[in-house]
């Protein structure tokens, strides 16, 4: 089944310490985006990666770091985490075969709790 | 840059009832928009979306929205609303800049339905 998978589903943390929420893809994409979603505020784009080890950043990328070292899997780092990160979190993959109707697709989300 | 307007953030039905949920767009060139629902404690999944090959576009789960031009907007309608249709409702357009194949999303709109 194509997908996006993301872990952990659900975390709660404290401030300062280091976390990774892993996104993977098995449709071959080349574009993985970060999102967060927040109350009110619709989702927002964090980091965005054309293909490995070629990212960059989106409308909101304090306090967050990506990599992209294989092509199916696209981290999303925060190296000291703050409570003003707490969000729910989407990674998306498309084709991005140069086409802007492409359907991007959402994996199931991550719900971060930064105490 | 582009721009995503949904007016009301919270739409109520009673089942059976039409539903109507709009989106109106700004865009400096010729838009390709898209519908997304999330559904409670889920991803985001693709309702619809439009890639000027027909002005009415049909999608899942009985609903269709039409990219009206001149009055810049792409609505979304269901004739008759069921219980399992309530859920958050997101528009989106594509926002390409270069490589990133960013969406922009619009703050949601949440659908109730009474029974």
């Amino acid at each position: 089944e194509a997908q996006v998978t993301q872990n952990p589903r659900y975390l709660i943390t404290v401030t300062g310490k280091k976390l990774t929420v892993t996104c993977s893809q098995n449709m071959n994409h080349e574009y993985m985006s970060w999102y967060r979603q927040d109350p009110g505020l619709g989702l927002r784009q964090i980091y965005y990666s054309m293909n490995v080890e070629v990212t960059d950043k989106g409308d909101v990328p304090e306090g967050y770091k990506v990599s992209r070292k294989e092509k199916r899997n696209f981290p999303l780092i925060l190296e000291s985490p703050s409570p003003n990160q707490t969000s729910l979190y989407f990674c998306a993959s498309s084709p991005g075969a140069g086409r802007s109707s492409d359907t991007q697709y959402f994996g199931p989300g991550t719900r971060l709790t930064v105490l | 840059a582009q721009s995503v307007t949904q007016l009301g953030s919270h739409v109520s039905v009673s089942e059976g009832a039409l539903v109507l949920l709009r989106c109106n767009y700004s865009s400096s060139v010729p838009p390709y928009l898209f519908w997304y629902v999330q559904y409670p404690n889920q991803g985001l999944q693709l309702l619809l979306k439009y890639t000027s090959a027909a002005t009415l576009v049909k999608g899942i789960n009985g609903f269709e929205a039409e990219f009206k031009k001149s009055e810049t907007s792409f609505h979304l309608t269901k004739p008759s609303a069921h219980m399992s249709d309530a859920a958050e409702y997101f528009c989106a357009v594509s926002d390409r800049k270069g490589s990133n194949y960013k969406l922009t999303f619009g703050k949601g709109t949440l659908l109730t339905v009474n029974p």
